[in-house]
């Protein structure tokens, strides 16, 4: 069966610190994969998606980039973080790439102090 | 893709029918319309999905109206632990499956 994790759950970091976040998806191969994220009491925002090795989509501009360095792998990154970075982010996996089921990680709870 | 309207906020009695309407007055012929739920501190759950017939799963029900512009997700008999936020969603058959959620609505279960 497949599975998606994410790591690590929580973070808490001071602005202007490095960022990395990682998912990894098993049990399939060539996963859309997209990273969303959550502020508090916001709705889920859509950030970056994959189809692709090498291949990243950016939905909104920020301070954040993806990178997709393997088939089902997938990092979130940030060179100095900022304190509205701060939410909780989720990976997200489609197990057929024409259909809106995605299947989400645990999510990765991120403060910036 | 289409966008969704969705009352902010229903309550329920547990055991009872839960009926979460959405407005989707905007969608075209190849867009379906999808379901999620997202319990607290959890990334979102995927919960049915449908064009234009009426969908049955484990889970719920899917409604959807002869013009399309509205449906309704169907918790038969509501358990406490269907306390969410049910998110709405539009979306056009694509090649990336990207979906755009709302601000869905919060569905508190009571006992």
């Amino acid at each position: 069966s497949q599975t998606i994790h994410q790591w690590p759950a929580t973070l808490v970091q001071p602005v202007g610190s490095p960022l990395s976040l990682e998912c990894t998806v098993e049990g399939t191969s060539n996963p859309n994969l997209y990273w969303y994220r959550q502020a508090a009491g916001r709705g889920l925002q859509l950030l970056f998606y994959s189809v692709g090795i090498g291949q990243i989509s950016s939905e909104v501009p920020q301070n954040l980039s993806a990178s997709r360095p393997q088939d089902r792998q997938f990092i979130l990154s940030s060179k100095k973080l900022l304190l509205s970075d701060s939410g909780f982010y989720l990976c997200a996996w489609n197990r057929l790439a024409n259909t809106g089921e995605l299947f989400f990680g645990e999510g990765s709870r991120l403060t910036v102090l | 893709d289409a966008k969704t309207t969705q009352p902010t906020s229903m309550d329920c009695a547990e055991g009872r029918a839960a009926n979460l309407p959405c407005n989707h007055s905007t969608i075209s012929g190849n867009e379906y319309v999808y379901w999620y739920r997202q319990i607290h501190s959890q990334g979102p759950q995927y919960i049915i999905h449908g064009l234009k017939n009426n969908e049955t799963n484990e889970m719920a029900s899917l409604i959807i109206t002869e013009d399309r512009k509205s449906s309704t997700l169907i918790l038969p008999h509501a358990t406490l632990r269907d306390t969410a936020v049910y998110y709405c969603i539009v979306r056009g058959s694509g090649n990336t499956g990207k979906l755009i959620f709302g601000q869905g609505t919060t569905l508190q279960v009571k006992p």
